[in-house]
């Protein structure tokens, strides 16, 4: 049963526009939110993070926005480099554990 | 400073024998988190240890086990391993305790059970 969803598995966006990334939940007692971006043959890499207490949080180009009530965070990034191009996760905790999203890929052309 | 370190780099065992990873974090960091990550189930977290003790727990088999040691360097071990184990594991450490917070990642251990 998957606690966390990314349902588009790819993105595509132009540089210098504006790339959202969106990630569903089912259980209303997580308590933080995290995304992570990854390249090929690399470990994860922590991007941002954002409080269950919070709606919003943001860190340079990046912003992630939590919605409770739809159990719905998002992810924009303004603008869109290439170098953005990568698979990102989203991850919630909750009860001592964390699960992850299966990712979504994106493409940002030059 | 160094990042996060997995030995070895790949591991090719068969069906019902046991393996055992390691993971060297990054200095000063105490805490160290392992996950698996597959096409089918994608990335799911294993164990966090803190401090030698087991903090935080997924939702895997008593099979898979870990511990750390005093320098905070810990190992994963699986024990009568199953083809479905095939798979990469990471290896993720941070400064505080917790898996809610930023977590630096290494590059992985793939694992291939035949």
């Amino acid at each position: 049963d998957q606690q966390v969803k990314q349902n588009s598995p790819s993105l595509s966006v132009q540089e210098g526009r504006i790339s959202i990334l969106n990630c569903d939940y089912t259980n209303s007692m997580f308590d933080y939110f995290l995304w992570y971006k990854k390249y090929p043959a690399e470990g994860p890499t922590f991007l941002i993070s954002i409080s269950s207490i919070k709606d919003k949080n943001e860190d340079g180009r990046f912003t992630v926005f939590l919605n409770k009530s739809a159990k719905h965070l998002s992810l924009h990034i303004v603008p869109s480099q290439p170098g953005d191009s990568a698979v990102y996760f989203c991850a919630a905790t909750g009860a001592n554990n964390l699960f992850f999203g299966t990712g979504t890929r994106l493409t940002v052309i030059p | 400073k160094a990042g996060v370190t997995q030995t070895p780099r790949y591991l090719i065992k068969t069906r019902g024998q046991q393996v055992t990873l390691s993971c060297s974090p990054i200095s000063g960091h105490r805490s160290v988190s392992w996950y698996q990550q597959t096409p089918g189930q994608g990335l799911q977290f294993l164990f966090e240890y803190f401090s030698e003790t087991q903090r935080n727990k997924g939702n895997f088999p008593g099979r898979f086990s870990g511990r750390q040691f005093s320098n905070s360097r810990s190992e994963m071990n699986v024990s009568t391993l199953e083809l479905g184990d095939s798979a990469l594991y990471l290896c993720a450490s941070s400064l505080g305790q917790g898996i809610s917070y930023e977590q630096y990642f290494g590059p992985g251990t793939r694992l291939t059970v035949t």
